[in-house]
């Protein structure tokens, strides 16, 4: 069964620092990874999808890299604004006889300080 | 817009009431689900499903039932075995092939009075 972990579960860092965001997950054959973003009593908004074929993907201030062998993905956002503070979360994407199966760490939540 | 639109935000249930909660997509995606999401707990996987008139359950599919008799539609009942007091739920849709990109709705906050 695939677990995935975020490491820390929270994180507090001064504006303009650059955040490094981590995801591990244990069975190494996914198809996909991504990450989204969650601000508190809202549903999740997709940041980056990174296809298995892909070893990384950028979009602005975020970039995403994927180590499938092992099993790491890193989300790095680059000088960091008060409005990045939000939960964190990675999931694994699995192709299965059933379909599609996403499976989430449980989030890293993040306060960027004025 | 194209999206994915739950409703209501914010639903009331009595204890031994069933309720259900709109999932409604027009993204043209195949692929549907459910989850929920507890206080300091990840997102748990209820139910999905890939293709009309067929779903599977997920991890944690006790008390609920859904249905798919549209590609765009897909309702989640919460039945009176569920005992937690608030629930956050949440739905997503995504397309089949290499793009397996999700998308979520704001999500449905479902209380036992």
């Amino acid at each position: 069964k695939q677990e995935v972990t975020q490491i820390p579960a929270a994180l507090s860092v001064p504006e303009g620092e650059n955040l490094v965001l981590n995801c591990s997950f244990t069975d190494s054959a996914i198809y996909n990874l991504q990450w989204f973003r969650q601000d508190p009593g809202k549903g999740l908004t997709s940041l980056l999808l990174i296809q298995s074929s892909q070893r990384e993907q950028t979009s602005g201030r975020l970039n995403a890299s994927l180590d499938k062998s092992s099993g790491r993905s890193t989300l790095y956002i680059a000088a960091s604004q008060p409005g990045d503070s939000a939960t964190y979360l990675c999931a694994s994407i699995m192709i299965k006889a059933a379909g599609n199966k996403l499976t989430f760490g449980g989030g890293t939540r993040v306060l960027v300080k004025p | 817009d194209g999206g994915i639109t739950q409703s209501p935000k914010y639903l009331f249930r009595k204890e031994g009431q069933n309720v259900t909660l709109s999932c409604e997509q027009n993204l043209n995606h195949d692929a549907m689900y459910w989850y929920r999401q507890d206080p300091g707990q990840g997102l748990r996987l209820i139910y999905y499903s890939q293709i009309v008139n067929d779903f599977q359950k997920g991890d944690i599919a006790e008390g609920y039932s859904v249905s798919r008799e549209k590609k765009e539609s897909f309702p989640l009942t919460v039945t009176s075995a569920q005992k937690n007091p608030t629930v956050f739920y949440l739905c997503a849709s995504s397309p089949q092939g290499p793009n397996t990109e999700a998308f979520f709705g704001q999500g449905t906050r479902l209380t036992v009075v």
